[in-house]
């Protein structure tokens, strides 16, 4: 099993909503990243978490929370977005951080 | 800082032709280096990768790599194009520190006609 889910894959949230975006997967990683794809652009890293402790934050507006509640899940927690934080959030697990990465399918999210 | 240079940013071949992507990165040391494909509101799947094990890099769906640190190079090929390989082919490397951070190239478009 090679799966990183991610809920929901459709997000449409307003600018004083707090909504969170789920990822999981059962492959035994102990690396997990966010990260933020606009459109037409490359992935750009947020946070990396190593061993439930986040490792990387990548200057990420406060706005955007990570949380890490156990080895097999992270959560990315959305509060007063804006407009251009509409993107694809992408999560990844590699088996330790540095190895090659597992996308999810991602979260297509629409701030208005 | 390491960085990674995908030359072309939309490549268009002909069903049944090879497919040359192409990627060089900076680096002083051989990195960790990966090819992704991403088909439209998808995520990423990883094609291949390079480890230092082998120099030829044999991935999925037919595509192969060759590393070449002469040439600070890692080139995607296919020796015949199939229309479902059209979709964005990302190259990337691992930066420096084992940090799992992952830099990107800009991406290269791959248009297959019929």
């Amino acid at each position: 099993d090679t799966e990183v889910t991610q809920t929901p894959k459709h997000l449409v949230m307003g600018m004083t909503n707090k909504k969170s975006l789920k990822c999981e997967q059962h492959m035994g990683h102990r690396a997990m990243y966010w990260y933020k794809q606009k459109a037409k652009k490359p992935p750009e890293l947020m946070f990396v978490y190593s061993y439930e402790k986040l490792s990387i934050n990548e200057s990420v507006p406060s706005r955007f929370s990570p949380e890490c509640p156990n080895s097999s899940l992270l959560n990315l927690h959305l509060h007063a977005l804006q407009p251009e934080d509409s993107a694809l959030y992408l999560c990844a697990s590699s088996q330790v951080a540095g190895t090659e990465a597992f996308f999810g399918q991602g979260t297509r999210l629409t701030v208005v | 800082a390491q960085s990674v240079t995908q030359l072309g940013s939309h490549v268009s071949v002909s069903e049944g032709a090879l497919v040359l992507l192409r990627c060089n990165y900076s680096s002083s040391v051989p990195p960790y280096l990966f090819w992704y494909v991403q088909y439209p509101n998808q995520g990423l799947q990883l094609l291949l990768k390079y480890t230092s094990a082998a120099t030829l890099v044999k991935g999925i769906n037919g595509f192969e790599a060759e590393f070449k640190k002469s040439e600070t190079s890692f080139h995607l090929t296919k020796p015949s194009a199939h229309m479902s390989d059209a979709a964005e082919y990302f190259c990337a490397v691992t930066s420096s520190g084992n940090t799992g951070k992952l830099i990107f190239g800009q991406g290269t478009t791959l248009q297959v006609k019929p």
